[in-house]
C-alpha cells in the first residue's frame, strides 16, 4: 500500500505570497490532519477533514486554510506568508475513526523570505 | 491541551535503558507514540487504548495509567536506530502532542 504523498516536497516564497500544499492519503483513509512543526514550537495541530468537511481546527490565523476533494485528497493555502510560516508541513492520514492511528507523510519545507 | 513530556533529552550507550514520560492536565482517551528521525516524517510505534493498558514490540513497550493520565514509553537495551525524537499524541480528533524527547544512542 502506497504511503502519503505530500508535494512539493521544498519551497521558498517571500513575506506576502501565497501558497498552496498538497497531500495524498493512503489509499481508503477519509481523514487528513495537517500539522505544522517548528524548532520552538513543535507539532502544532492545524486541522483536520474528513470527507470534505472540516472536523476540527487548532489556534492558527485564518491565513491558514485547507480542503479536502472527494478523492480524499487534501490541499492547505497559506495567503499573506510572514516570516514565522516558516516550518516543516506535515500531513496524516487515518481512517478517521476517533483516536485513529495515524501516518504520516515526509512533509513539505516551507521557507519564507 | 498539549502533554508534557520528560526529560527533553537523554543521551545513552547502547545497550542501555530509557523510560520517556507523558502526562496530561485533560483526561486521556488514547496516547499515541511516535518516533521522527531528523529530516524525516514521524513514524508510528503504539497506540494504548484502555487504561493500565500495557504494549509492546520487541525492545519499546509502554504504559498507559488512565487514572493518573500518563503514559511511559520503555526502551531496554537501546540500540544506535533507536536514535531520534520521541513524541506522545493524545486526544480524539483533535490531536496534540507532546514537545517530544530527544534520544541519542551513542556506540
Amino acid at each position: 500500500k502506497a504511503g502519503v504523498t505530500q508535494t512539493p516536497r521544498y519551497l521558498i516564497k517571500t513575506r506576502g505570497q501565497q501558497v498552496t500544499l498538497s497531500c495524498s492519503p493512503i489509499s481508503g483513509h477519509r481523514s487528513v490532519s495537517w500539522y505544522q512543526q517548528t524548532p520552538g514550537q513543535g507539532l502544532q495541530f492545524l486541522f483536520e477533514y474528513f470527507s470534505e468537511t472540516q472536523r476540527n481546527k487548532g489556534n492558527f490565523p485564518g491565513r491558514f486554510s485547507g480542503r479536502q476533494f472527494s478523492n480524499s485528497r487534501s490541499e492547505m493555502n497559506v495567503s499573506t506568508l510572514e516570516l514565522g510560516d516558516s516550518a516543516l508541513y506535515l500531513c496524516a492520514s487515518s481512517r478517521g475513526a476517533r483516536a485513529d492511528t495515524q501516518y504520516f507523510g515526509p512533509g513539505t519545507r516551507l521557507t519564507v523570505l | 491541551q498539549q502533554p508534557v513530556q520528560s526529560p527533553q533529552a537523554v543521551i545513552l550507550r547502547e545497550g542501555e535503558d530509557a523510560v520517556i514520560n507523558c502526562s496530561s492536565s485533560k483526561a486521556l482517551y488514547s496516547v499515541h507514540w511516535y518516533r521522527q528521525k531528523h529530516g524525516e516524517a514521524p513514524v508510528f510505534l503504539m497506540i494504548l487504548l484502555k487504561g493500565g493498558e500495557q504494549k509492546g514490540h520487541e525492545k519499546i513497550s509502554a504504559s498507559f495509567n488512565e487514572k493518573k493520565q500518563q503514559s511511559s514509553l520503555y526502551l531496554t537495551a537501546s540500540q544506535l536506530s533507536y536514535s531520534g525524537t520521541y513524541f506522545c499524541g493524545t486526544g480524539g480528533n483533535k490531536f496534540y502532542f507532546g514537545s517530544g524527547t530527544k534520544l541519542n544512542v551513542k556506540p
